[in-house]
């Protein structure tokens, strides 16, 4: 079976632009977490979706967005970019149970210029 | 607010010797413990998980964890480092809300 996918694997943006990330679980998987990590930091929490509705939402701005579709894919969106958007962005699928493993894709590397 | 503190950025063992990584967690006794793996320009992989189920957790690739509630410790642990163990490692907790809180990793170097 696949595992969760994410794409582009790599982008470089300007600064005031808006990027779309895009993120399919594994099969089966209802639930999609997505993480944010700065170069030499653990990942930080951005959002989590279960059958398509936000579960959880973590310290960011408005500027990020998300939304999970009917096949439970996902993408997140990032608006008026900043320099400090630059990092990694992870994505991780679960079955949404309490305590369900999250498995994580390679991640989309992101840099703003 | 949960949160886990991991003691020491930067680990240096021997090939062949004991790995120890050190993680400890909030006050409170969260209801799930992980340590994740990274290895270079990878996403995050799961060593192991502590459910309440056992105070010693064993991982994938010969790791395992030891549950210390007095001490409110979650340590990784290895017998014997090789080689292919080079990489960040990152202790994490959850609440029954699922959502991950991750330290900030420890960076393993693996010397010859």
């Amino acid at each position: 079976d696949a595992g969760v996918t994410q794409s582009p694997t790599h982008l470089i943006k300007t600064r005031g632009q808006h990027v779309t990330l895009r993120c399919s679980p594994i099969s089966g998987h209802k639930s999609v977490s997505w993480y944010q990590q700065v170069l030499g930091q653990g990942p930080q929490f951005i959002f989590q979706y279960y059958e398509k509705e936000e579960r959880g939402r973590g310290n960011f701005p408005d500027r990020f967005s998300a939304r999970q579709f009917p096949n439970y894919s996902s993408e997140l969106n990032v608006n008026a970019l900043l320099l400090g958007d630059s990092a990694l962005y992870l994505c991780a699928s679960s079955l949404g149970t309490v305590g369900a493993e999250q498995y994580f894709g390679p991640g989309t590397r992101l840099t703003v210029t | 607010a949960q949160s886990v503190t991991q003691l020491g950025s930067h680990v240096s063992v021997s090939e062949g010797a004991l790995v120890l990584l050190r993680c400890n967690y909030s006050s409170s006794v969260p209801p799930y413990l992980f340590w994740y793996v990274q290895y270079p320009n990878q996403g995050l992989q799961l060593l192991l998980k502590y459910t309440s189920a056992a105070t010693l957790v064993k991982g994938i690739n010969g790791f395992e964890a030891e549950f210390k509630k007095s001490e409110t410790s979650f340590h990784l642990t290895k017998p014997s480092a090789h080689m292919s163990d080079a990489a960040e490692y990152f202790c994490a907790v959850a609440n029954r809300d699922d959502k991950i809180i991750f330290g900030k990793g420890t960076r393993l170097h693996i010397l010859p």
